[in-house]
């Protein structure tokens, strides 16, 4: 079946400009991560939906930074007034169980990859 | 921030040769997963090991788990050029989230000649 889907794949922002970074994930699948990956480094936790619920925005790293899912199915992650430290590729995942329940894997999407010049 | 460090950070070994990676954390851990990263993709899961288990085997890979010393390695038998990648350990945290929230390491890349 299909699998998670990020677009666009490759983002170049001019400092200053507002982007957004949309996740499609698996069908039925109620978690929803986002994360930030910096070159050469792991991915580093951003936020957590369940359904259209943003149950932990603990890892935005700003104000600039603001995720949604209105519908429970696709996610936007949008980023204003971008910086060259906003540069990294940013992961969206996503798993079936609901909150309380057993954690399995997460499946994760290709990712897009942000350069702000 | 990281949960911790792996180690090698690289590592470069001849096709049919053994590939050990190690994983170090910080806190307590509902389960230790492992993801396969392949140069501009997104991650794969490869294995997850609950914290009340000591070793798992799937396929051609085995990990172990020692919480008392907060490690974790994974062991890739008779590696494949198509082994080529970065792997990192993954941990679900206890006594924090429910919904499994993963705290990354810094990975490993390793690198499997023909």
């Amino acid at each position: 079946g299909a699998g998670v889907s990020q677009s666009p794949r490759y983002k170049v922002a001019k400092r200053g400009q507002d982007v957004a970074l949309r996740c499609d994930p698996i069908s039925g699948h109620v978690s929803l991560f986002w994360y930030q990956q910096a070159l050469g480094q792991g991915p580093e936790f951003l936020t957590y939906f369940q359904n259209e619920a943003q149950l932990d925005k603990s890892g935005l790293p700003s104000d600039r930074f603001f995720a949604e899912r209105p519908e429970g199915s696709v996610s936007t992650l949008k980023i204003q007034r971008t910086q060259q430290e906003d540069s990294a590729v940013y992961l969206c995942a996503s798993s079936l169980p609901e909150t309380g329940q057993y954690t399995y894997e997460q499946y994760f999407g290709p990712g897009t990859r942000l350069t702000v010049t | 921030s990281q949960q911790g460090e792996e180690d090698p950070q690289a590592l470069s070994i001849q096709e049919g040769e053994n590939a050990t990676m190690n994983c170090s954390y910080k806190t307590s851990i509902n389960n230790l997963q492992w993801y396969r990263q392949n140069s501009g993709r997104g991650l794969v899961h490869l294995i997850l090991i609950r914290s009340n288990e000591r070793e798992k085997h799937s396929g051609r890979l085995r990990v172990t788990l020692d919480t008392s010393k907060k490690s974790s390695s994974l062991l890739i038998t008779a590696s494949r050029a198509a082994d080529t990648a970065s792997y990192f350990c993954a941990t679900d945290e206890a006594g924090g989230t429910s919904y499994g929230k993963l705290t990354f390491g810094q990975g490993t890349i390793l690198t499997v000649h023909p």
